[in-house]
């Protein structure tokens, strides 16, 4: 089975604070997501992986970064923590770009609050 | 812009009933697909669809896709408590490996 592991299950952090958020996935997979889920909002995605060291920005990028320097991890990273960053954050993994019926396995998310 | 529109966004139903959920966009999607979240986990996938007219059936639960792939339904029949969770559709265009994810209907199934 696909484990997708995220490093915290709940994060508090002070506003200012430079928080990461890591990602780990065991299946061998190309590409990995970070997602935010908000009440009303649904999932949005922040940024995507689709190989070592390639990254590129979803729909709403501004005020994280991510890092991918190995295959299995992600790392997601709020610079200055704000309190508009609070929120569960998810993240993905898929194995091929392409593939129409390819499914994205996630983790259980890091529930994060910024005060 | 919110490309795929989920419909009921909440639904509450006695166990036994049958209900369906509506995720519906104006854009042409190449494939859809169905997850499932239960509180504090991630989505799970139930289901892909990728042609116009589609249906595929898992146990109880009944997925269409649209002849013009641009709406899906999932239909439950006998809703169990266990079927509680957010019902979230998520569409892909051509080979582009991102989702697009619909809001979600939270389904509560009372006993």
């Amino acid at each position: 089975d696909v484990k997708v592991t995220q490093s915290s299950r709940y994060l508090v952090k002070r506003t200012g604070e430079k928080v990461f958020l890591e990602c780990v996935q065991d299946m061998d997979h190309e590409n990995m997501f970070w997602y935010r889920q908000d009440p009303g909002l649904g999932l949005r995605l922040i940024y995507f992986s689709y190989d070592v060291k390639m990254k590129e920005k979803g729909d709403i990028p501004e005020g994280y970064s991510v890092s991918r320097e190995k295959k299995e991890r992600f790392s997601l990273i709020l610079e200055s923590a704000s309190t508009n960053q609070t929120s569960m954050y998810l993240c993905a993994s898929s194995l091929l770009q392409g593939l129409l019926s390819d499914t994205q396995y996630f983790g259980p998310g890091t529930r994060l609050t910024v005060l | 812009t919110q490309l795929l529109e989920q419909s009921p966004q909440f639904l509450s139903i006695q166990e036994g009933e049958n209900l369906t959920v509506y995720c519906n966009s104006s854009s042409v999607f190449s494939s859809l697909q169905w997850y499932r979240q239960e509180p504090g986990e991630g989505p799970v996938l139930l289901v892909t669809v990728v042609t116009g007219g589609e249906v595929k059936k898992l146990k109880r639960l009944t997925f269409q896709f649209g002849d013009a792939r641009k709406d899906s339904s999932l239909h439950i029949t006998a809703a169990q408590p266990g079927d509680t969770g957010l019902y979230l559709c998520a569409g892909a265009k051509g080979s582009n490996y991102k989702l697009t994810f619909g809001k979600g209907t939270l389904l509560t199934v009372n006993p």
